[in-house]
């Protein structure tokens, strides 16, 4: 069962700290994989997209990482704002699967002052 | 570019009424759309998968009789929730394909039920 599993499922930084977010996939083969960043009560919004053959993805301070050989992709976040409290959710396109999608749980990150 | 509106952002409603979330994708056509339910502090769960102008395929568990999705056009697709029950109260997310595999996410409903 192809599956996605993020950790931690929560973290509480100070603003103005870096972090971490990590995403293990057992997806294969697969398409891209992206990260959202989802504000409560919003929708999901596309922060990355990577292919199978892409280590690394930037977006201002977004940089996302991918390792297809262990399977593994991370969110980096630099210089944390009070903005980035959100969900981050990564998200895999199985290869031949059309349009589906398989989540990951999401890592709940609140910045604090 | 690639918007997707949904409509309402936020509904209450009566237990055994019924209401109607639609989604619209605004500047591309949509041979595609997806719906998702998301409760609190969980992931979005695929409810069903609409094509325009075919039946939606759901998932399993999900009642096609109480959810009722009508994908009408390329750029509209409903969701009706027949028969509201207080468990039915989620946060509701459509998401529109345009076919090369991309989909693009809607701000969400919120629906409450009394």
């Amino acid at each position: 069962k192809n599956q996605v599993e993020q950790s931690p499922q929560s973290l509480i930084i100070l603003e103005g700290k870096n972090c971490t977010l990590q995403c293990n996939y057992t997806v294969s083969p697969f398409s891209n994989l992206r990260w959202y960043k989802q504000d409560t009560g919003r929708g999901p919004v596309s922060l990355t997209i990577m292919t199978f053959s892409e280590n690394t993805k930037s977006n201002g301070r977004y940089t996302a990482t991918l390792d297809a050989d262990t399977k593994q992709s991370s969110l980096h976040i630099t210089a944390s704002q009070l903005s980035d409290s959100a969900s981050y959710i990564c998200v895999v396109s199985p290869y031949n699967a059309g349009n589906m999608l398989t989540f990951g749980g999401g890592t709940r990150l609140m910045v604090k002052p | 570019g690639a918007v997707v509106s949904q409509h309402p952002s936020r509904v209450i409603c009566k237990s055994g009424t019924s209401v109607k979330i639609e989604c619209r994708s605004l500047d591309f056509q949509a041979t595609t759309m997806f719906w998702y339910r998301q409760f609190p502090k969980q992931s979005l769960m695929l409810m069903a998968t609409s094509n325009e102008g075919s039946k939606a395929t759901y998932e399993q568990g999900v009642e096609k009789d109480k959810f009722l999705i009508n994908h009408a056009s390329l750029t509209l697709s409903t969701l009706t929730v027949t028969s509201a029950h207080p468990e039915d109260s989620s946060f509701y997310i459509c998401s529109a394909a345009p076919g090369g595999g991309t989909q693009y996410f809607g701000p969400g409903t919120r629906l409450l039920v009394l």
